[in-house]
């Protein structure tokens, strides 16, 4: 079975700070990893995804995430934050022969001026 | 433009009503799915297809019903909502069949409220 927990249901930062978000993987198969994030009252949009190649992944917006197998990880970051990056984001788990995307429960990302 | 669109986007419904959530992807994809979303649930597979007249189950099938009987078209049916099926619904779809290994494209989300 796969699972994903992120660490930490809210996240707070000022403008131009690092952006850090935790995601942690299970899975007994090779992975495919992903991040969605979703604006105020729109559906979700894929930031970016992990499938086997690069294990550093870039993304849109200034985003990027590190596949890290030893510690089954695959952390969100942002070298600085701007305001129009306060969302919802949820980090989602599958692979290759699989049937469904495994999403965390999501981590809310406020940005402070 | 290429898109998955959700009607209705807000619903309010009594106990027991019949419903249907329609949705439609005009980027001809195999795979279609549907989730909810509840607050510190994340979202959570309901059904999914991988293609026309091929339905499956995801986590929380429950108290709902889907059809393909087109490729672009996946309702979703409420044969009798409960207070328990409140919630935000989004369908999602993918380019082939091993869908989640894709990229999954959302619909705008519905928000059901069932009294």
């Amino acid at each position: 079975a796969q699972s994903v927990t992120q660490l930490g249901s809210h996240v707070s930062v000022s403008e131009g700070a690092l952006v850090l978000l935790r995601c942690n993987y299970s899975s007994s198969v090779p992975p495919y990893l992903f991040w969605y994030v979703q604006y105020p009252n729109q559906g979700l949009q894929l930031l970016l995804k992990y499938t086997s190649a690069a294990t550093l992944v870039k993304g849109i917006n200034g985003f990027e995430a590190e596949f890290k197998k030893s510690e089954t990880s695959f952390h969100l970051t942002k070298p600085s934050a701007h305001m129009s990056d306060a969302a919802e984001y949820f980090c989602a788990v599958s692979h290759q022969a699989g049937t469904a995307l495994i999403f965390g429960k999501g981590t809310t990302l406020s940005v402070s001026s | 433009e290429a898109q998955v669109t959700q009607n209705p986007r807000y619903l309010i419904t009594v106990t027991g009503k019949k419903l249907t959530v329609t949705c439609s992807q005009n980027m001809n994809h195999e795979y279609m799915s549907w989730y909810r979303q509840d607050p510190g649930l994340g979202l959570r597979q309901i059904y999914y297809s991988m293609n026309v007249e091929v339905t499956d189950k995801g986590d929380v099938p429950e108290g709902y019903k889907v059809s393909r009987k087109e490729k672009r078209n996946f309702p979703l049916i409420l044969e009798s909502p409960s207070p328990n099926q409140t919630s935000l619904y989004f369908c999602a779809s993918s380019p082939s069949d091993r869908g989640p290994y894709n990229e999954q494209f959302f619909g705008p989300g519905t928000r059901l409220t069932v009294l």
